[in-house]
C-alpha cells in the first residue's frame, strides 16, 4: 500500500533562517506531488506541484522553492524565512486525476 | 481565477439535528472533493464527485454535485459529536494537477 512521510512534524525557526521540509512517498511510481500551506484560520493554498523529477510548477510567488530530486521525494525550501511563512505545510500525492492523499503535515512557526 | 466559497464558515449544531454545508465555485469543473480535517491533523478524503448529479453517502454524511449550478452540498443527518471537525471542499480545474480549496467549514456538534 502507498504511504506518505512528511517531516518534521513541528518546527520553530527564527526569521531569516533557512528551511527544508521533506516529503517522501512509498508504494507508488511517478506520483504527482504537491505542497500546500494552511495559514491560521484560512483554507489551503497550493504552493507547488510536480508531475515528474525536476519538474516544478509554482502557483504563488514567494520566497519559497521546491525541488524533486527523486521520483518519490519532494522538498520545500527557503533561504531566509519570513514571519508570514508560518503555517501548516502539507505534502500530498496523487497518481490519477481522482484525489489527493495528504501527509501528516508540518507546523512551522517563524519567530 | 477560480474561487471556491464555502458557507457557513462556522457552524455549531446540536446532536441529532440536520444541516447542510454549501460549496460554490466560480468556473466550470466536473470534479469536486470533500475533505475532513481534525484539529492539528492532516486532511482525510471523504468524497470524490466526478460528474453532474453525483451523490455519495457514507454514514451520516451525504455529498452531491450540481455542475450546472457550480454547487456542491454536504448534508449532515442526525449529527453526532464525532462529526466535529473542519470540512473542506476542493475543485479540480487544471486537469487533475491541482485542487483549489475553500476556506473550510468549522463544525462543532454539541450535546
Amino acid at each position: 500500500s502507498q504511504t506518505i512521510h512528511q517531516w518534521p512534524a513541528t518546527l520553530v525557526q527564527p526569521v531569516g533562517s533557512p528551511l527544508s521540509l521533506e516529503c517522501t512517498v512509498e508504494g507508488t511510481s511517478n506520483p504527482n506531488l504537491y505542497w500546500y500551506r494552511q495559514a491560521a484560520g484560512r483554507g489551503l493554498q497550493l504552493l507547488f506541484y510536480s508531475v515528474g523529477i525536476g519538474q516544478i510548477s509554482s502557483e504563488v510567488p514567494q520566497n519559497l522553492s521546491a525541488s524533486r530530486p527523486q521520483d518519490r521525494q519532494f522538498i520545500l525550501s527557503s533561504k531566509k524565512l519570513l514571519l508570514s511563512d508560518s503555517g501548516f505545510y502539507l505534502c500530498a500525492w496523487s497518481v490519477s486525476e481522482v484525489k489527493l492523499f495528504f501527509g501528516s503535515g508540518t507546523q512551522l512557526s517563524v519567530l | 481565477e477560480l474561487k471556491v466559497e464555502q458557507n457557513p464558515l462556522f457552524l455549531s449544531m446540536q446532536e441529532g439535528k440536520n444541516y447542510t454545508i454549501y460549496c460554490n465555485y466560480s468556473t466550470t469543473s466536473d470534479r469536486l472533493y470533500w475533505y475532513r480535517q481534525d484539529p492539528g491533523k492532516s486532511l482525510e478524503s471523504l468524497f470524490v464527485l466526478l460528474s453532474n448529479g453525483a451523490v455519495k453517502q457514507e454514514g451520516r454524511l451525504m455529498a452531491s454535485l450540481d455542475t450546472k449550478a457550480r454547487l456542491s452540498t454536504l448534508h449532515i443527518t442526525a449529527a453526532v459529536h464525532d462529526l466535529s471537525a473542519t470540512y473542506f471542499c476542493a475543485v479540480d480545474v487544471n486537469s487533475g494537477y491541482a485542487l483549489n480549496f475553500g476556506k473550510g467549514t468549522s463544525l462543532l456538534v454539541t450535546p
